[in-house]
């Protein structure tokens, strides 16, 4: 079976910092996804883990942990276009996608 | 390029009709696509997965016979919501893996369609 935990609500500063947690428990995982979607827009990709260890890209960077089934994504210098929800996902072997519930994340002036 | 395009964006359809909603891959061929449904402030949740020249693979839950996938081609999904009902009424979004992509397990989305049924 699959499950996604994360949180559902974050508020932060722009040009602040924010990390949203996610643990995962998935059968035959295979890496972790993490989406932006804005409403009503389809998720856009921000980054794939499938080894321990951090992956920086730009702002963003992504943790994943597969001992402890954990996960983060790391928003620096925040924008206002920051916000937006951000979906966790878990790949298992069969290439399907687990989405967590997204967090919503809201960037304050 | 792995563009993935639906049509159409947006559908608004009365009760008990039937629509059609398209996924294609436009600059590769895609043997496996995804079909989703994502209802206001949820996740996407996987409905089915569809394959070229196969039955779909349907998820726990949902109907087979009321969404009716094909997968004709390597570039080009259909599912069909037969006898819509507004509880059906949602956000459709389909993906599609790149075989060939480095990253064997990366899915490209769609921008999704708008299905309101009256």
């Amino acid at each position: 079976g699959q499950n996604i935990d994360q949180p559902t609500e974050m508020t932060a500063t722009e040009g602040a910092i924010v990390q949203i947690n996610c643990t995962y428990q998935t059968s035959g995982f295979n890496g972790l996804f993490w989406y932006q979607q804005h409403a009503g827009e389809a998720p856009t990709f921000l980054s794939y883990n499938v080894l321990d260890g951090l992956e920086e890209k730009g702002r963003f960077s992504s943790f994943l942990s597969r001992s402890k089934g954990y996960s983060y994504l790391l928003l620096k210098e925040l924008q206002m276009k920051d916000s937006a929800s951000y979906l966790c996902a878990a790949v298992a072997g069969d290439y399907k996608l687990s989405f967590g519930a997204g967090t919503t994340v809201t960037v304050r002036a | 390029g792995a563009v993935v395009s639906q049509h159409p964006s947006w559908v608004i359809c009365k009760s008990g009709t039937s629509v059609k909603i398209e996924c294609r891959s436009l600059d590769f061929q895609a043997t496996t696509m995804f079909w989703y449904r994502q209802f206001p402030k949820q996740s996407l949740m996987l409905m089915a997965t569809s394959n070229e020249g196969s039955k779909a693979t349907y998820e726990q839950g949902v109907e087979k016979d009321k969404f009716l996938i094909n997968h004709a081609s390597l570039t080009l999904s259909t599912l069909t919501v037969t006898s819509a009902h507004p509880e059906d009424s949602s956000f459709y979004i389909c993906s599609a893996r790149n075989p060939t992509s480095g990253d064997y397990n990366e899915q490209f989305f769609g921008p999704g369609t708008r299905l309101t049924v009256l």
